[in-house]
């Protein structure tokens, strides 16, 4: 069955590495999406892709970075790791043929920035 | 940029009681769309609406969608503990931001049996 996945599903860092974080998605989307989510905050838009070689920046995008170099897959990296990072991050995909499409989410990543 | 509210933030209630999530926005929306995460889970679409004044049910879910279209609420009658998590609205921003999502910041059920 075709599926988003996102690994690893927990990561611990330290304040000033990269990190990326992956995101694998088997449903031949064009469109797609990462999110952080903190309480009291909602999900909020870091990056989000239309299709590959294509990036654009979301609402809370400083300190991240993504590419898409095929259909499946979009990388999330954070350059440095600061504390404010500590957050759940979810992928999401969406076939990318109209405009009000539903979002597929992945399972997230918990991410702890130390 | 555009945002959607969502009232209220927390909401706790016991086993068969009603509930109702409430999403507002300051410009006519052209659709809305639910979802619904559960503790330690992911989320996953419920619904989306897109008539002005559409209701939409679902099991013991009713959906609606304001007149003016920039409102909608999430009513479950009688809750159950299979209720609990987060309900999100989201409005599909169109135009220019083709296929992004902008999200409420949730409504958190907690359902005491």
């Amino acid at each position: 069955d075709a599926e988003i996945t996102q690994s690893p599903r927990h990561k611990i860092t330290e304040t000033g590495r990269q990190v990326t974080l992956a995101c694998h998605q088997t449903w031949n989307h064009n469109n797609m999406f990462w999110y952080r989510q903190d309480l009291g905050h909602g999900l909020r838009l870091i990056h989000y892709s239309y299709g590959v070689q294509d990036t654009n920046k979301g609402e809370v995008s400083d300190g991240y970075s993504v590419s898409r170099s095929n259909t499946e897959d979009l990388p999330l990296t954070l350059e440095s790791a600061a504390s404010s990072q500590t957050s759940v991050y979810f992928c999401a995909s969406s076939p990318g043929t109209g405009p009000s499409e539903t979002q597929y989410f992945g399972p997230g990543t918990r991410l702890l920035v130390l | 940029g555009q945002q959607v509210m969502q009232i209220p933030q927390y909401q706790h209630v016991q086993e068969g009681e009603d509930f109702t999530t409430y999403c507002n926005s300051s410009t006519t929306l052209s659709n809305i769309q639910w979802y619904k995460q559960r503790p330690g889970g992911h989320p996953v679409f419920l619904i989306q609406l897109v008539k002005s004044g559409e209701v939409k049910k679902q099991k013991r879910l009713t959906f609606q969608f304001g007149e003016a279209k920039k409102n909608s609420s999430l009513h479950i009658t009688a809750t159950q503990t299979t209720d609990v998590g987060t309900y999100f609205c989201a409005d599909p921003a169109g135009g220019t931001s083709y296929g992004k999502l902008t999200f409420g910041q949730g409504t958190i059920l907690t359902v005491h049996p």
